[in-house]
This record gives C-alpha cells, structure tokens and sequence, in this order.
C-alpha cells in the first residue's frame, strides 16, 4: 500500500507570494489533517477535512486555507507568504471513520519543506 | 481548550539507562493519548497509543487520569531509541489530533 504523498519537497518563496501544497492520502482514508512542523513550535495543527469538508480547524489565520477533492486528495493554501511561515508542512491521513471504526493513527506524509525570503 | 505539554525538549542518558519522557495534558473530557516518534531521516510515526496498554519496542506509557500525565517508559534505553518523541491527544470520537512540542532523546554508548 502506497504512503502519504506530499508534492513538492521542497519550495522556496519570497514573501507576499502565494503557496500550495498537495497532498496524496493512503488509498481508502478519507481524513486528511495538515500540521506545520517548526523547531521552536513543534507540531501545529492546521485543520482537518474528512468527505471534502472541512471538520477541524487550528488556530491559523485566514490566509492558511484548505480544501479536500472527491478521491480524497488534499491541498492547502497560503496566501501573503510571511517570512514566519517557513516550515515543514506535513500532511496525515487516517481512516476517520471515529473512534469505534479508526484506530486515531495518523500516517504522515514526508513533508513540504517550504523558505519563505 | 485541549494542551499537550512535553516539559523537557532535550533529555540525554546513557545506554541501558532507564528513561521517561513526560507528558502531561490538559483537557476535561475522555481523551485518547498517543506517543509519535520520528528517528532520524524517517516520517513521523505512531509508537503506542494509551488504548491499547500494549509494550512497543520496550516503552509502555500509563494514562494517569488524576495527574493528567501520559509519561512513556523504558527501562533499559537503546541507542537506536534516539529520536524525536511526541505525545498527542485527541478528543474521543474525533479525529483533531494536537501534539506537544515534542522531546528529542540521545542515548549514548
């Protein structure tokens, strides 16, 4: 079974511009979480979207966005690039079925490694 | 709001050591902890989850429900056990799943 995929690798912006990232979940999750990996911060959630909709979401300002297609891929937004945004985004998908039916295990992806100059 | 907070970034100890990593959360309703870990060049991975009571690569991890800890445990460290560890949480029957800001282990020979 194929991994989580994250296009691209690696980035590089200036600030002001805009990014997306793509992501590419385990074949039959249908939950894909977004996390933005800082060495000061850790991991911070972004949001969460389960059958395209979005279901969970961190504290992000607007300019971080999201969206899910019906196969279950997902890409995430960010406009008006700050030199604060360079991270490594991660993506994770799970079955998100609930807990009854899904383990909680998150399967991440390798990561966008974004450098906002 | 839901917290997870891992205390120590950075622990170090020697091999056949016993080390714990701590993890304590705060949240007022039935959550489920999870232990990540990350090794060296790999992606981010679960170790154990408090559900399952079960033994991973030697580290257990008790859910202490009055001190609202999650530490995770191993008696006798390896040095491939260096890594980076996070602990998460969740909200039962909901996939928001939040991190602590993760502790770095280095077992040396």
């Amino acid at each position: 079974k194929a991994g989580v995929t994250q296009t691209p690798r690696y980035l590089i912006k200036t600030r002001g511009q805009q990014v997306t990232l793509s992501c590419s979940p385990i074949s039959g999750h249908r939950s894909v979480s977004w996390y933005q990996q800082t060495p000061g911060q850790g991991l911070q959630f972004l949001f969460e979207y389960f059958s395209e909709t979005q279901r969970n979401k961190g504290n992000f300002p607007g300019r971080f966005s999201g969206r899910q297609f019906s196969n279950s891929r997902s890409e995430m937004n960010v406009s008006t690039l700050e030199l604060g945004d360079s991270a490594l985004y991660l993506c994770a998908s799970s079955g998100g079925q609930g807990a009854i039916m899904d383990t909680g295990e998150l399967f991440f992806g390798e990561g966008s490694r974004l450098t906002v100059l | 709001a839901q917290r997870v907070t891992q205390p120590e970034k950075l622990l170090s100890v020697f091999k056949g050591a016993p080390v714990e990593l701590k993890c304590n959360y705060s949240y007022s309703g039935s959550p489920e902890l999870f232990w990540y870990v990350q090794y060296s060049r790999q992606r981010l991975q679960l170790l154990l989850r408090h559900i399952s009571r079960e033994s991973i690569k030697g580290f257990t991890a008790d859910l202490n429900k009055g001190e609202t800890s999650f530490h995770l445990k191993k008696p006798f460290a390896q040095e491939e056990d260096s890594a980076m560890y996070y602990c998460a949480l969740r909200w039962w029957n909901n996939n928001d799943m939040r991190f602590g800001a993760g502790t770095r282990l280095t077992v040396k020979p």
